[in-house]
């Protein structure tokens, strides 16, 4: 059974640093990987889009690597913003021939201090 | 282009009564997919429908059912609401064919309070 894991659940780091997210996931048989970002009380907006056959994607200042191996997703942020700050999570989702769900981790609340 | 329309954003329902939200997807999209965040539990898969076919189903009771008509819209019941089914109710939708599963764009959410 797939398990999606966010560590840490709160983040605080001054702006302007560099920073790393990470998604750990406990079965390799992964069709994709999908990040987002969720402002409060809002739905999720989509950040990178991992294929199984990939290993990085890249959007702006973001940066999503991916380890099948071993099991783990990272997000970076380069030169955090204030307006960063908001949960970001992953999802897993499976092959489509298997009778398994999306998968989504817990989340990351990130804060970016001014 | 559009993105994923959900209504209504806001509902109040009492114990005992149902609940029918709807989903408009991004214009080309045929896949449509339902999930419950509540603080507790996160995020978990409800259901997803495909060209009207429900493709996958999450671990919830029969309470829950969905459907999806012919223009990819798609609606969810909750029959005989529980205190526990409050919760933010997101809807996604993706292009994709039938042997490829796309990016997932996501609604705004319909806030369910059961009272």
């Amino acid at each position: 059974k797939q398990e999606v894991t966010q560590i840490p659940a709160a983040l605080s780091v001054p702006e302007g640093e560099n920073l790393v997210l990470n998604c750990s996931f406990t079965d390799s048989a992964i069709y994709n990987l999908q990040w987002f970002r969720q402002d409060p009380g809002k739905g999720l907006t989509s950040l990178l889009l991992i294929q199984s056959s990939q290993r990085e994607q890249t959007s702006g200042r973001l940066n999503a690597s991916l380890d099948k191996s071993s099991g783990r997703s990272t997000l970076y942020i380069a030169a955090s913003q204030p307006g960063d700050s908001a949960t970001y999570l992953c999802a897993v989702r499976p092959y489509m021939n298997r009778d398994d769900k999306i998968i989504f981790g817990k989340g990351t609340r990130l804060h970016i201090l001014p | 282009k559009a993105g994923v329309t959900q209504t209504p954003r806001y509902l109040i329902k009492t114990r005992g009564q149902q609940v029918t939200l709807s989903c408009s997807p991004i214009s080309g999209h045929r896949s449509v997919s339902w999930y419950q965040q509540t603080p507790g539990q996160g995020l978990q898969f409800l259901f997803e429908y495909f060209s009207e076919t429900q493709r996958n189903k999450g671990n919830f009771p029969g309470r829950f059912s969905g459907r999806q008509f012919s223009n990819s819209r798609s609606e969810m019941n909750v029959s005989t609401l529980e205190l526990g089914d409050s919760a933010l109710y997101l809807c996604a939708s993706s292009y994709e064919g039938l042997a490829s599963a796309g990016e997932l764009f996501f609604g705004e959410g319909s806030r369910l309070t059961v009272l």
